[in-house]
């Protein structure tokens, strides 16, 4: 399989707990982008990656969020201290850099969170 | 500020039928506007790009920059089309998506 892929699928976890997850993108692409989503709504950007270098972080991606991607490939998205409303699915999407034009994003299945 | 609204959550329409999703934006400079699909238990997937002007499975989207508009359209609807969709821009140059929060599209036999 050659799309991007997410582990794990899913994670339940207690409130206090950190946890990581892991995004493989596709392998030429060298942009790679992390969203949440909630219930009702659409994605929202967290943190965004060209090669290994983190260019852009949201809002939303408070001080216990942080995110990697050592060496231009795989990524882990890694929250500390979980709170109930961090429980969402995490997305992971990659896309190819051609100079001059904005490229398709190819999205990773997701890692669902539950914060008890 | 940049925003994309969708101001269905949920369009109903029989087979055969046209539909037509509705999407607008507001956005300073010149985006990229999207469409992106989530069939059931799938991951989401790019439908169409305006800057692309094609049909993909029979589905169209004309850019409207007067009204700020990007509405999703199909002439005859099949049961195959039942799923979520959603609309995005681009405006920066990081190329990272503004979502709306989605029209779920039921087409039903």
């Amino acid at each position: 399989d050659t799309g991007v892929s997410q582990d794990p699928r899913h994670k339940i976890t207690k409130r206090g707990q950190n946890v990581t997850f892991r995004c493989d993108p596709i392998s030429e692409h060298n942009r790679l982008y992390w969203y949440r989503q909630t219930l009702g709504q659409g994605p929202e950007f967290l943190t965004y990656f060209q090669n290994e270098a983190q260019l852009e972080k949201s809002r939303l991606l408070s001080d216990r969020f942080s995110a990697e991607r050592p060496k231009g490939s795989f990524s882990t998205l890694e929250i500390q201290r979980t709170e109930q409303g961090d429980s969402a699915m995490y997305l992971c999407a990659s896309s190819p850099r051609l100079a001059g034009r904005i490229n398709t994003q190819y999205f990773g299945p997701g890692t669902r969170l539950t914060v008890l | 500020a940049q925003r994309v609204t969708q101001p269905e959550k949920l369009l109903s329409v029989f087979k055969g039928a046209p539909v037509e999703l509705k999407c607008n934006y507001s956005y300073s400079g010149s985006p990229e506007l999207f469409w992106y699909v989530q069939y059931s238990r799938q991951r989401l997937q790019l439908l169409l790009r305006h800057i692309s002007r094609e049909s993909i499975k029979g589905f169209t989207a004309d850019l409207n920059k007067g009204e700020t508009s990007f509405h999703l359209k199909k002439p005859f609807a099949q049961e195959e089309d039942s799923a979520m969709y959603y609309c995005a821009l681009s405006g920066g140059s990081q190329g990272n998506l503004i979502f709306g929060k989605g029209t779920k599209l039921s087409v039903k036999p």
